[in-house]
């Protein structure tokens, strides 16, 4: 079966750096994607690892580690606008559609 | 830009009607996807198709069915509307390969009541 984890809720301050960490059991690898989802707005990509080690993109970075199964998203600099649910979605083989974690809602505060 | 478009983003019905979401995108994207997104189970897939004419059933397929007869449209259609099909639906599009982002449509809120 398919199996994504990551936190419920998290909260921090405005500033300041947050890693909101992501697990998965699945039949196959093909890709690990993160999603950024406002309230009441569609979910937009952030990022995309397939390969072992860290992605950089500005603010944001990624972070996979095949063998155990993990990721994390690394936003710094936290502005009250990265307030929003943050979804983890694992390709499992080929050309399949994405398999969500349940997503983690962060609260920047200030 | 890629655009994917949903044709309500709110939408009230009665039990048992029969409900039609539209999902159209502008990018001559091979794969759509339809899900639902409730609090607590997060995004769930009820049907893809990765061609015209083609579908395929998700993990919650029950209740529900497809129609693709263009490549840019993708349609779910709930036979009979039940309460527990109130949810938000969100439309998905993406070229096909393992590296092809999903994008989104807005969103739909169907409250069945």
């Amino acid at each position: 079966g398919q199996n994504i984890d990551q936190p419920t809720e998290m909260t921090a301050t405005e500033g300041a750096i947050v890693q909101i960490n992501c697990t998965y059991q699945t039949s196959g690898f093909n890709g690990l994607f993160w999603y950024q989802q406002h309230a009441g707005e569609a979910p937009t990509f952030l990022s995309y690892n397939v390969l072992d080690g860290l992605e950089e993109k500005g603010r944001f970075s990624s972070f996979l580690s095949r063998s155990k199964g993990y990721s994390y998203l690394l936003l710094k600099e936290l502005q009250m606008k990265d307030s929003a649910s943050y979804l983890c979605a694992v390709r499992d083989k080929g050309n399949t559609p994405l398999v969500f974690g349940k997503g983690t809602r962060l609260s920047v505060i200030a | 830009d890629v655009k994917v478009t949903q044709s309500s983003r709110y939408l009230v019905k009665r039990t048992g009607e029969k409900v039609f979401l539209e999902c159209v995108q502008d990018m001559d994207h091979e794969n759509m996807f339809w899900y639902r997104q409730d609090p607590g189970l997060g995004l769930r897939l009820i049907y893809f198709s990765y061609d015209v004419k083609m579908k395929e059933k998700g993990d919650i397929p029950e209740g529900y069915s497809v129609s693709r007869e263009k490549k840019e449209r993708f349609s779910l259609i709930l036979e009979s509307a039940s309460t527990n099909q109130t949810s938000m639906y969100l439309c998905a599009s993406s070229l096909p390969g393992q590296s092809h982002e999903q994008y989104f449509g807005p969103g739909t809120r169907l409250t069945v009541t």
